[in-house]
């Protein structure tokens, strides 16, 4: 089945600086591709999401890239700023009729002021 | 307002015995989900169900039992709870089962077995 590995596990960044979290998935068929955070104690907020045919994507500060050759997704957080500091997933679907998401491990950013 | 509630919000319970985790989505949705997170494992897929319809099950053991009694409701039973069965549980909404994916999570249920 899918494997997704995500790196790095623990991220420190200056506030005002990048941060930028991989994931890499091994099922060619992957279709769907989503970042979420979470805060601590909290459930899970969907950051954005991307379908296959999508190489790059920006929202509110946020860059999803997609490499299907290399079977590599990327967010990349600009500006990071304190309220950025939870637990970033990554999270993958081939599709289908199950609906079942692929976590990475997640990554902690803790940013510092 | 919440769109996802999940109840409760934590559980202690001991081992052997039966609890029922709730959820319940008001975001129009036709599909749900059940997803587990531990300290040993990632997030993990439990179930999902399509207009009340059970699609996948990924867990090995009977002894979970999701249980739709409406369409915007996806409850969890666990039975014979072991402390292995400690973790919160995520219940998760999305439009339909097939594209575009995008799944939004409840609070959690913090579980912890005795």
């Amino acid at each position: 089945g899918e494997q997704v590995e995500q790196r790095p596990p623990h991220l420190s960044v200056r506030e005002g600086d990048s941060a930028i979290i991989i994931c890499t998935y091994t099922d060619s068929a992957t279709a769907y591709f989503s970042w979420y955070k979470q805060e601590a104690g909290a459930g899970l907020q969907l950051l954005m999401s991307v379908l296959s045919n999508v190489d790059r994507k920006e929202e509110q500060g946020l860059t999803v890239l997609l490499n299907k050759k290399d079977k590599r997704l990327s967010l990349n957080l600009t500006a990071a700023h304190p309220g950025d500091s939870a637990v970033y997933f990554c999270a993958v679907t081939t599709g289908g009729l199950s609906g079942k998401l692929t976590f990475g491990e997640g990554t902690q950013v803790t940013v510092i002021s | 307002d919440p769109k996802i509630i999940q109840k409760p919000k934590y559980l202690v319970a001991v081992t052997g015995s039966e609890k029922i985790l709730i959820c319940e989505q008001y975001l129009g949705h036709n599909a749900m989900y059940w997803y587990r997170q531990s300290a040993k494992k990632p997030l993990e897929f439990m179930f999902s169900y399509s207009y009340q319809k059970l699609m996948d099950n990924q867990t090995a053991s009977s002894r979970f039992q999701p249980q739709s009694s409406k369409k915007n409701h996806l409850d969890l039973q666990i039975t014979a709870l072991k402390p292995d069965d400690s973790a919160t549980y995520f219940c998760a909404s999305s439009q339909e089962d097939w594209g575009p994916y995008e799944q939004y999570f409840g609070p959690g249920t913090r579980l912890t077995v005795l």
